[in-house]
């Protein structure tokens, strides 16, 4: 049974640092990792999707890797904006594949 | 293109009632996924369907939940008699295919309060 772990549950910076979130997951067996933002109260948006293929993933100032061997992912954010704040989560497929196993997420606070 | 559409965004009910969410999904999107997220907690999944089929519902709870995605029309989420521990957000996502390589893509989600 997938299971997946997220550190550290919230961080604060102040604006224009560079961070990274790191998510671990126990059944490297997967095909993709997701990584997520959510908003207070919204829905889930769609950041980036790494393929086991690849080792990193790229959008803007969000740089995501994805290490199958030793079951980790890290998302990078670079020049952090008080727009960042959000949760972030990352999700791997469960074993069939289909539904998304999420972590607890991180919840970041970028102080102007 | 429009992204997953689910409604009501915002849902009230009292203790027995019935609770009925829809999830449209993209376009061109076969696969509905259900997920639930319980205040301070992380979010789970519930069922997955493809049209007119159920293919895992390893996460709902086996009484009072039940889900349907029929050939017309949207996917159904369906509460009977709900009680105040079903309050939660309840997001659908879709997909265009299944398995190892797909992407989930997530509606804003429906926000249910049980009184």
């Amino acid at each position: 049974k997938q299971e997946v772990t997220q550190i550290p549950a919230a961080l604060s910076v102040p604006e224009g640092e560079n961070l990274v979130l790191n998510c671990s997951f126990t059944d490297s067996a997967i095909y993709n990792l997701q990584w997520f933002r959510q908003d207070p109260g919204k829905g889930l948006t769609s950041l980036l999707l790494i393929q086991s293929s690849q080792r990193e993933q790229t959008s803007g100032r969000l740089n995501a890797s994805l290490d199958k061997s030793s079951g980790r992912s890290t998302l990078y954010i670079a020049a952090s904006q008080p727009g960042d704040s959000a949760t972030y989560l990352c999700a791997a497929p469960g074993n069939a594949g289909n539904m998304l196993t999420f972590g607890g997420g991180t919840r970041l606070m970028v102080k102007p | 293109n429009a992204g997953v559409m689910q409604n009501p965004r915002h849902l009230v009910r009292r203790r027995g009632q019935e609770a009925r969410l829809r999830c449209s999904p993209m376009k061109g999107h076969s696969h509905v996924y259900w997920y639930r997220q319980l205040p301070e907690e992380g979010l789970k999944f519930m069922v997955y369907l493809q049209k007119e089929n159920i293919i895992d519902e390893s996460g709902m709870p086996k009484e009072r939940f039940s889900a349907e995605f029929p050939k017309e029309g949207p996917s159904i989420l369906r509460i009977q008699q709900v009680v105040r521990g079903d309050s939660a957000a309840y997001f659908c996502a879709s997909s265009r295919t299944s398995g190892m390589y797909n992407e989930q893509f997530f509606g804003p989600g429906t926000r249910l309060t049980v009184l």
